[in-house]
């Protein structure tokens, strides 16, 4: 597709009810990227893939949150036993290549979100 | 560790008048820096990121920011507010690899 794709965009969950949010990233984009977006607060790192490798979960909050993408494109963030503290906005990004985010290095463009709130 | 201190949590503009959003940033080496902003119930979109060949970068739709190593500053300007730029401005630093670190935002608010 033209963008990063993420669904659903809006969730409501009870509480420890477990979910899944999807992200399509750009076609051909080898890094892939989850943040978590708190009301009021600017983005932060959760995990990063390259292709199908997980080479950084540690922004993950605990072993509720799990992360996969088999099979190096579509990704899905998992949360079990959902929390109130779990509601945010989690953002999906994508990169071209093997990541060097400084200046000569790639962009990296961001979905819409999934909104996620625990009730 | 790298962070970013966003010194305002709301600016408010008239259009047609200048913006300035205000970013110190904090890293133990050479920083790689950014301005994203993001639209209501849009996607963060990249606006300009700092490259080390010149201190005055420019961005998309008129915006420029500067990078200030003696005051660790790299705040972002546009000469002429616009209507359309109202929205929430990111000042982000990065690692160098794969972990942006972002500010808490700065909510610019353009009156007619």
């Amino acid at each position: 597709g033209a963008g990063v794709s993420q669904s659903p965009r809006y969730k409501v969950a009870k509480r420890g009810q477990d979910v899944a949010l999807r992200c399509d990233p750009i076609s051909g984009h080898v890094s892939l990227f989850w943040y978590q977006q708190a009301l009021g607060q600017g983005p932060e790192f959760l995990t990063y893939f390259q292709n199908e490798a997980q080479l950084d979960k540690s922004g993950l909050p605990s072993d509720r949150f799990f992360a996969e993408r088999p099979e190096g494109s579509v990704s899905t963030l998992k949360i079990q036993r959902t929390q109130q503290e779990d509601s945010a906005v989690y953002l999906c990004a994508s990169s071209l290549v093997r990541v060097k985010v400084g200046p000569s290095g790639n962009t990296i463009y961001f979905g819409e979100g999934s909104w996620l709130t625990v009730v | 560790a790298q962070s970013v201190t966003q010194l305002d949590s709301h600016v408010s503009v008239s259009e047609g008048t200048p913006v300035l959003l205000r970013c110190n940033y904090s890293s133990s080496y050479s920083p790689s820096l950014f301005w994203y902003v993001q639209h209501p119930n849009k996607g963060l979109q990249l606006l300009l990121k700092y490259t080390s060949a010149a201190t005055l970068v420019k961005g998309i739709n008129g915006f420029e920011a500067e990078f200030k190593k003696s005051e660790t500053s790299f705040h972002l300007t546009k000469p002429s507010a616009h209507m359309s730029d109202a929205a929430e401005y990111f000042c982000v630093v990065s690692d160098g690899f794969q972990k942006l670190v972002f500010g808490t935002g700065t909510r610019l608010l353009v009156s007619p």
